[in-house]
């Protein structure tokens, strides 16, 4: 079965430190996608990335940077020179890709809480 | 605004009664979504739409949940008989279908609570 973990519950910084969550998965699947979402207080998932298991490059855009690595189903995620606004609960995500019937079923991890103080 | 929108953000309600939740997709969306969010866990699938087409259905889709999406646009989550259980988040999801797996968009949620 697929599985996701998020081993780091909680994490706090000080702005502008670096901070990466981790993220580790499962999959018996060789085609599958990985998510990140951010939760603010407010509730809504905002999605951050989106990844297939084909493409291995590392990504990064403004402070946020991903590195996905297939040897060790890894996905983490780099928060850089965090900030404030930064403080949320942060999700890892992972689905099927069943391009026959365009199902993606995604199944989350346990999220990390970000604390980020001025 | 154009996100997904979900309706009510709160419901309060006692243990045995009926309760509906409705939510709104991005417009241009065929795939709608639900998914349950208990207290510090991620959320979990519940079931899928594609247009009006009930194609998903998890096995915490309890008989007493019932969804659905007439005419492809909005869609409704009924929970009968409610438990103290079923109080969770509501999360309600849609992405398009460009025949390949793309992001979902969320909306904010339905946080019930069964007193």
């Amino acid at each position: 079965a697929q599985k996701v973990t998020q081993a780091q519950t909680e994490i706090s910084v000080v702005e502008k430190e670096d901070v990466t969550l981790d993220c580790v998965y499962e999959t018996r699947d060789t085609t599958y996608y990985l998510f990140w979402y951010k939760q603010p207080p407010s509730g809504e998932l905002v999605f951050l990335i989106r990844r297939n298991s084909f493409d291995e490059q590392n990504e990064i855009s403004g402070r946020y940077s991903w590195n996905f690595q297939k040897s060790t189903s890894s996905f983490n995620f780099t928060i850089t020179a965090s900030q404030v606004v930064d403080s949320a609960v942060y999700f890892c995500a992972l689905s099927e890709a069943l391009e026959n019937t365009g199902f993606q079923k995604l199944v989350f991890g346990t999220g990390t809480r970000l604390l980020v103080s001025p | 605004d154009t996100g997904v929108s979900q309706d009510p953000r709160h419901k309060i309600t006692k243990r045995g009664q009926n309760v509906t939740f409705r939510c709104d997709p991005i417009s241009e969306h065929n795939r709608l979504y639900w998914y349950r969010q208990t207290l510090g866990q991620g959320p979990e699938f519940l079931t899928y739409f594609q247009n009006e087409a009930q194609l998903e259905k998890s096995r915490l889709l309890s008989d007493r949940f019932s969804a659905e999406r007439p005419k492809g646009s909005f869609s409704t989550l009924e929970i009968q008989r409610t438990e103290q259980g079923d109080s969770a988040m509501y999360l309600c999801a849609s992405s398009l279908d460009p025949g390949r797996v793309t992001e979902a968009f969320f909306g904010q949620g339905t946080r019930l609570t069964v007193v």
